[in-house]
């Protein structure tokens, strides 16, 4: 069995400000982890992936998120928050061969100018 | 280029309707599935093709019926609409159906909503 915890359903920063959006999986096996981003009346969008090869996932639009296996965590953070990163974040789990995602709750982002 | 379309946008029906959305992708890939986003947000599986293979299907009324022509199409028919059925329905596309890391890639969305 998979799935995702994400704290914090909303989060606010300053422009300027890190952002830190929090997940938590649970899996039986080595997980493989995703970022996705919903801009308002969108689709979602791949921000960044885990898929073993490395612990530091460096993403698009300066994202980054690091795979903590014994915190069981992929946090997902960006040194500098700017107006247009507003949006809903989810974070996804995909383990061993299950053929599906499971998608967190979401996060929705928002920068304070 | 759109990569994975799905038409209509927007869809405003009465109860009890029977209605279609329709998804195409020009990726190349070979597994197609849909989403449901509820008004909070919350994503949630409902089926999946491969190759034209139905391999997920969750627990969703029987209303809803997933049809897929070939690799690139995977429409979605609900018969009866109710109330409950409004939310955003979300298709999207992979490489790989079964075990694999590659990503999913989503289409713009089709708002229902059910008056």
């Amino acid at each position: 069995a998979q799935s995702v915890t994400q704290l914090g359903s909303h989060v606010s920063v300053s422009e300027g400000a890190l952002v830190l959006l929090r997940c938590n999986y649970s899996s039986s096996v080595p997980p493989y982890l995703f970022w996705y981003v919903q801009y308002p009346n969108q689709g979602l969008q791949l921000l960044l992936k885990y898929t073993s090869a490395a612990t530091l996932v460096k993403g698009i639009n300066g994202f980054e998120a690091e795979f903590k296996k014994s915190e069981t965590s992929f946090h997902l953070t960006k040194p500098s928050a700017h107006m247009s990163d507003a949006a809903e974040y989810f974070c996804a789990v995909r383990s061993g061969s299950a053929r599906q995602l499971t998608f967190g709750s979401g996060t929705q982002l928002t920068v304070l100018p | 280029d759109t990569a994975v379309s799905q038409t209509p946008k927007y869809l405003v029906t009465q109860m009890g309707n029977d209605k279609s959305i329709k998804c195409e992708q020009n990726l190349g890939h070979d597994t197609m599935y849909w989403y449901k986003q509820d008004s909070k947000k919350f994503l949630k599986i409902m089926f999946s093709y491969n190759n034209k293979e139905l391999i997920i299907n969750e627990t969703v009324p029987n209303r809803f019926s997933p049809k897929s022509p070939d690799k690139a199409h995977l429409n979605l028919h609900i018969n009866s609409l109710e109330l409950g059925d409004s939310a955003v329905y979300f298709c999207a596309s992979s490489d790989g159906g079964g075990g694999s890391y590659n990503e999913q890639f989503f289409g713009p969305g089709t708002r229902l909503t059910v008056l």
